[in-house]
Parts: C-alpha cells; sequence; structure tokens
C-alpha cells in the first residue's frame, strides 16, 4: 500500500499558484519526498524530490512540514501542460526498490 | 541525460499470440529496470524487477511463465507477453533507477499501449 494520501482532484486557474498537499505521516527518518507526475497515455515524469528541507527547481517547489508529515508541491505559475496526475511517494534514499504510486492527484488546469 | 527509450509505443495482437516490449537505457548503464502496468483510470502497479544477468523479481500475483523478463545487458530490458489474452491489455511502462544520480530518481519509458483482440 502506498505510504501517503492525496485528494483524488484539484482544480487550479491558469496562471495561478497550484499548490498540492500531500500527508506522509508514518514517513521514516531516510525516507525522502518524491513528486512525480503523469501526462495522459505517457510515462510519469520526475518533478522534485526533499528530505527535509524545502527544494526549488525550474518546475517547482516542494515544502515539506517540519514534523515531515506532510508536504506540499508548488507549481508557481500554472499552465494548460500542468493538467496531469500528481503522484507523491516516499522513498527511501539509499534503496533499489520499485515506487508504489498511489492514486495521486488529478490536477486540473482551467483557462 | 538518463533518457529511457521504450518501443513499441502501440501494439495490437490477437490473442494467443506473444509479444515483446523493449526498454532502453540510452545514456546511462541501468543494472536494474522496473516493469509496471497500468490499466485505465488506475495507478501504475509495479510488475517486475529486472536485474542485468540475473532473474527477474516478480510482484506477487505477477505470473513469471506469462511476462517473460529478459536484462541480457545493462542497457536493455525487454518484457515478453507471452499467449496474450484480452485481459493481458493494458498500459505497460519501464523505468530505471540511474545509478549515482545525486537526485537518485526512477527515469521512466513513454509506455507501450497492448491491445490483445
Amino acid at each position: 500500500d502506498a505510504k501517503t494520501t492525496q485528494p483524488p482532484s484539484m482544480d487550479c486557474a491558469e496562471g495561478r499558484a497550484a499548490n498540492l498537499p500531500c500527508n506522509h505521516s508514518t514517513i521514516s527518518g531516510n525516507e525522502y519526498v518524491y513528486w512525480y507526475r503523469q501526462i495522459h497515455s505517457q510515462g510519469p515524469q520526475y518533478i522534485i524530490h526533499g528530505l527535509k528541507n524545502n527544494e526549488t527547481n525550474e518546475m517547482a517547489s516542494l515544502i515539506i512540514t517540519e514534523d515531515r508529515k506532510s508536504s506540499t508541491l508548488i507549481l508557481p505559475h500554472a499552465t494548460l501542460r500542468d493538467t496531469a496526475v500528481y503522484y507523491c511517494i516516499v522513498l527511501s534514499g539509499g534503496g533499489a526498490d520499485g515506487l508504489t504510486f498511489g492514486k495521486g492527484t488529478h490536477l486540473i488546469i482551467q483557462p | 541525460g538518463a533518457v529511457v527509450s521504450q518501443h513499441p509505443s502501440r501494439v495490437i495482437c490477437k490473442s494467443g499470440t506473444s509479444v515483446k516490449i523493449e526498454c532502453r537505457s540510452l545514456d546511462f548503464q541501468a543494472t536494474t529496470m522496473f516493469w509496471y502496468r497500468q490499466f485505465p483510470k488506475q495507478s501504475l502497479m509495479l510488475m517486475a524487477t529486472s536485474n542485468e544477468g540475473s532473474k527477474a523479481t516478480y510482484e506477487q500475483g505477477v505470473e513469471k511463465d506469462k511476462f517473460l523478463i529478459n536484462h541480457a545487458s545493462l542497457t536493455l530490458s525487454t518484457l515478453t507477453v507471452t499467449s496474450a489474452h484480452p485481459e493481458d491489455s493494458s498500459f505497460y511502462i519501464c523505468s530505471a533507477r540511474v545509478a549515482g544520480n545525486p537526485n537518485y530518481g526512477y527515469t521512466f519509458g513513454s509506455g507501450t499501449r497492448l491491445t490483445v483482440v
């Protein structure tokens, strides 16, 4: 079973920031939070990951709470091409296992 | 960098025939690759872990004799769906973890849509 909980769907207006929450209350000390997204009929795409500090890259920002039990992925200026299913995954950084995908959040960007 | 190429992107086959799907790491060596299956409106489910030079490890409930995996080189893993039936119709996706990548990230292929008629 997935170790994360996400809302099944969200809407966001084009040009606005999209904030996608994820709960991972059972995360352990050596586990990272990863975010992937899957655009319809394509393979998943890596977005960002973090351990305990907030992270930012060219695609998004990741905010992790101090107790690490939840996080938020932020797409600062959503476009129509950001419509996808977003998966939050908890994973040990040194492991070599395949990913366990939950149901994810279907983000729909509205024009 | 870290590109995984998967072919074919789409295949239609007759019931009872076999279909081979290829997964290649183009710019890195992958000692381990992963195969997923995704049914419509569902999430990805890990089927098996493919290890270069050794037998694949299958997840519970996945028939190893039906889904043959070969990982004969550091850049190529294949999944063969044997004696395919309509219920095997699905979206199959491969992935590789990039050893030494500071992101410890997984790179995915673009997927193969299999339709068995």
